[in-house]
């Protein structure tokens, strides 16, 4: 079935150190991908998004890698805080789709002080 | 307000009940979402609006489900029936535009069938 699929329940990363999430596609005609951060009883939050013809994309702190040899998505946090402590989601779309995002499971980061 | 806005924010009600959620987005965004997140999941599509162009609501998962939008403003979405398993938090997102362009969620509503 459809899925975009994540590596890793929960990653644990001391504060400071650089966090690096990743996640898995299935779908080699998506054209589009993007990852959201969620807090406890909020909606995702917009990270980062990086289109199929790009490789990777720098925001403040965060960088995106795409590989699409091997279908694999990335998110490399620096300088982790304690604020970046959240679920983190990988989302795609198939290129001529209408919109419709495909989510993964979701990764929980924890950030130890 | 800036940001996408969901009212309730939590609703309970009994199985067989109808409901109605509904959606205010971004000013100005064109493209409008329904997702569907349950305890501990990712989000599952339901249905997108974009201008006068036909919904796709390939997303919805049995005729319970139905959305309207009116114009490029509010959307509601309603439940009939209710069962159970229609127990989730339901997220709303809008976008300047169809197409490869981030979503911005609300806060969704957290829907609990008793």
């Amino acid at each position: 079935g459809e899925s975009v699929g994540l590596h890793l329940p929960t990653l644990s990363v001391q504060e400071g150190d650089n966090s690096i999430i990743n996640c898995a596609y299935s779908n080699s005609a998506s054209d589009y991908f993007i990852w959201y951060k969620q807090e406890s009883g909020k909606g995702p939050q917009f990270i980062i998004d990086i289109r199929s013809n790009m490789d990777k994309r720098q925001g403040q702190r965060v960088t995106v890698l795409l590989n699409k040899t091997v279908k694999h998505l990335s998110l490399q946090i620096a300088a982790t805080q304690p604020g970046d402590s959240a679920v983190y989601f990988c989302a795609e779309k198939r290129a001529g789709n209408t919109g419709k995002l495909i989510f993964g499971q979701g990764t929980t980061l924890q950030v130890k002080p | 307000g800036a940001g996408v806005s969901q009212s309730p924010s939590n609703k309970v009600t009994e199985k067989g009940k109808d409901v109605e959620l509904r959606c205010d987005p971004i000013s100005g965004h064109t493209a409008l979402y329904w997702y569907r997140q349950r305890l501990g999941q990712g989000l599952e599509f339901l249905i997108y609006f974009q201008g006068n162009s036909a919904p796709d609501k390939s997303g919805l998962p049995s005729d319970r489900f139905s959305a309207e939008r009116t114009g490029e403003s509010v959307s509601t979405l309603t439940i009939q029936r209710t069962q159970q398993e229609d127990s989730a938090v339901y997220l709303c997102a809008s976008s300047l535009g169809p197409g490869n362009q981030p979503q911005h969620f609300g806060d969704g509503t957290r829907l609990s069938i008793l």
